[in-house]
């Protein structure tokens, strides 16, 4: 089944303490993103990347870091998380940025919350 | 900055009853999309509207683009229950990939 999938999907966590939340794709997709979603505030992007070892910031990067060593795989990374962090984060890919279309598949999200 | 907006941010309508959702966009993009979010869960693409003028219909939902305008719309035909949901547009921006979404619509259909 072509999904993309997150993993954890619920997290509690403090403050300072380093996390990963993994994302993986199984689409041979080269386009992945990440977003949060907070109330009031739709969805931001933090990261994206076009493909292997390219990535890039989205609207709302800071405290945030990303890596794309694999194709099928973009985690996010808090290296100390902060609670303004607490939200609900969705990944993201689609086939590829030079088609016209960027038609983006879900993950099915990570509530983080950090006290 | 991009800006999207989206009008209503909260609709409550009667099943059978016919309604439109808007969706502002401050910049010039040639691309806009459509999701679903139902409570609880992940986001689901409805539409994806490539060129000015583009109109796609699936079931009771229509979207329209008017990249002119930076309007795009999305029309409810006979509302049923079924389309309770909160429903988002989205543009993409100068690079080719990074996008913004609106803050979303929640719509619930009363019986």
């Amino acid at each position: 089944e072509a999904q993309v999938t997150q993993n954890p999907r619920y997290l509690i966590t403090v403050t300072g303490k380093k996390l990963t939340v993994t994302c993986s794709q199984n689409m041979n997709h080269e386009y992945m993103s990440w977003y949060r979603q907070d109330p009031g505030l739709g969805l931001r992007q933090i990261y994206y990347s076009m493909n292997v070892e390219v990535t890039d910031k989205g609207d709302v990067p800071e405290g945030y870091k990303v890596s794309r060593k694999e194709k099928r795989n973009f985690p996010l990374i808090l290296e100390s998380p902060s609670p303004n962090q607490t939200s609900l984060y969705f990944c993201a890919s689609s086939l590829s940025w030079q088609l016209s279309s960027y038609e983006q598949y879900f993950g099915p999200g990570t509530r983080l919350t950090v006290t | 900055e991009l800006k999207v907006e989206q009008n209503p941010l909260f609709l409550s309508m009667q099943e059978g009853k016919n309604y439109t959702i808007y969706c502002n966009y401050s910049t010039t993009s040639d691309r806009l999309y459509w999701y679903r979010q139902d409570p609880g869960k992940s986001l689901e693409s409805l539409f994806v509207l490539l060129s000015n003028g583009a109109v796609k219909q699936e079931g009771r939902l229509m979207a329209s683009l008017d990249t002119k305008a930076r309007l795009s719309t999305l029309h409810i035909t006979a509302a049923v229950h079924d389309l309770s949901a909160t429903y988002f547009c989205a543009v993409d921006y100068l690079q080719p990939s990074q996008f913004y979404f609106g803050t979303g619509t929640s719509l619930t259909v009363i019986p």
